[in-house]
C-alpha cells in the first residue's frame, strides 16, 4: 500500500502570498493517478488538479501542480480569501495524504 | 447534471453492520473508465479512503479494512451499497460517495462528490 504524507500540516500565510504543499509518496506513483483537493468546513472534497498537473474544470490558473516519482507540490500562486482549506493528494483513487491546512496569518 | 447522494442510518449500535446506499444520475456505471468509491472523515480528521467499485465490476478495499467492508453495484438502478461490519466508536465519521473516472478528460480522481451522511456509532 503506497503512504502519501503531506507538508507541512500547516501553512499559516498572508492573502496575496505564494502557497508551496508538498505530498510524498513512500513508492513511485504514476504522474497520471496523483490527484489534489480542495476542501472546506463544513463542504465535500472538491477536485484541484488531476494527473499531477491537469486542472479540473473551473479551477482558477493561480492553481498549480508538478511533480513526478515520489514528490509532487500544489502551489497556489497568490493566494485568494476563498482559497484558506484543507488541501489533500491522492493516489489512483485510493489512499489519500494526511491534509495540508492553509490558514490565514 | 452529475448527481451523488449518500443515505443510510444516523446512529449505529456498536458491533451492528453499517449499510450506506449511494443513488447518482448523470452517469452510468456501465461505462468503461468509470467507478464509484467511498470516502470517510471522522470529525476533525483527515479523509481516509475506504472501497472503490468499477464499472467491470472490480473492486478494491482499503487493506486495513478489508475484512469489514463490501462494496457492491446495481447498475440498472443506479446505485453502489457498502457495508462496514462489526462498527466501533471510532468508525464515526461523515462518509462520501464519489464518482472515480480513469479516463480523459479528468484520469485517475474523484471528480463529483455527494455531499456526505454523517454516522454516529454509540450505544
Amino acid at each position: 500500500e503506497i503512504v502519501l504524507t503531506q507538508s507541512p500540516g500547516t501553512l499559516s500565510l498572508s492573502p496575496g502570498e505564494r502557497a508551496t504543499l508538498s505530498c510524498r509518496a513512500s513508492q513511485s506513483v504514476s504522474s497520471s493517478y496523483l490527484a489534489w483537493y480542495q476542501q472546506k468546513p463544513g463542504q465535500a472534497p472538491r477536485l484541484l488538479i488531476f494527473g499531477a498537473s491537469s486542472r479540473a474544470t473551473g479551477v482558477p490558473d493561480r492553481f498549480s501542480g508538478s511533480g513526478s516519482g515520489t514528490d509532487f507540490t500544489l502551489t497556489i500562486s497568490r493566494l485568494e480569501p476563498e482559497d484558506f482549506a484543507v488541501y489533500y493528494c491522492q493516489q489512483y483513487g485510493s489512499s489519500f495524504g494526511g491534509g495540508t491546512k492553509v490558514e490565514i496569518k | 447534471q452529475i448527481t451523488l447522494r449518500e443515505s443510510g442510518p444516523t446512529l449505529v449500535k456498536p458491533t451492528q453492520t453499517l449499510t450506506l446506499t449511494c443513488t447518482f444520475s448523470g452517469f452510468s456505471l456501465s461505462t468503461s473508465g468509470v467507478g464509484v468509491g467511498w470516502v470517510r472523515q471522522p470529525p476533525g480528521k483527515a479523509l481516509e479512503w475506504l472501497a472503490v467499485i468499477y464499472w467491470n465490476d472490480d473492486k478494491r478495499y482499503n487493506p486495513s479494512l478489508r475484512t469489514r467492508l463490501t462494496i457492491t453495484k446495481d447498475t440498472s438502478k443506479n446505485l453502489v451499497v457498502l457495508t462496514m461490519t462489526n462498527m466501533a466508536p471510532v468508525d464515526t465519521a461523515t462518509y462520501y460517495c464519489a464518482r472515480f473516472v480513469s479516463a480523459l478528460p479528468v484520469v485517475a480522481a474523484f471528480d463529483v462528490w455527494g455531499q456526505g451522511t454523517m454516522v454516529t456509532v454509540s450505544s
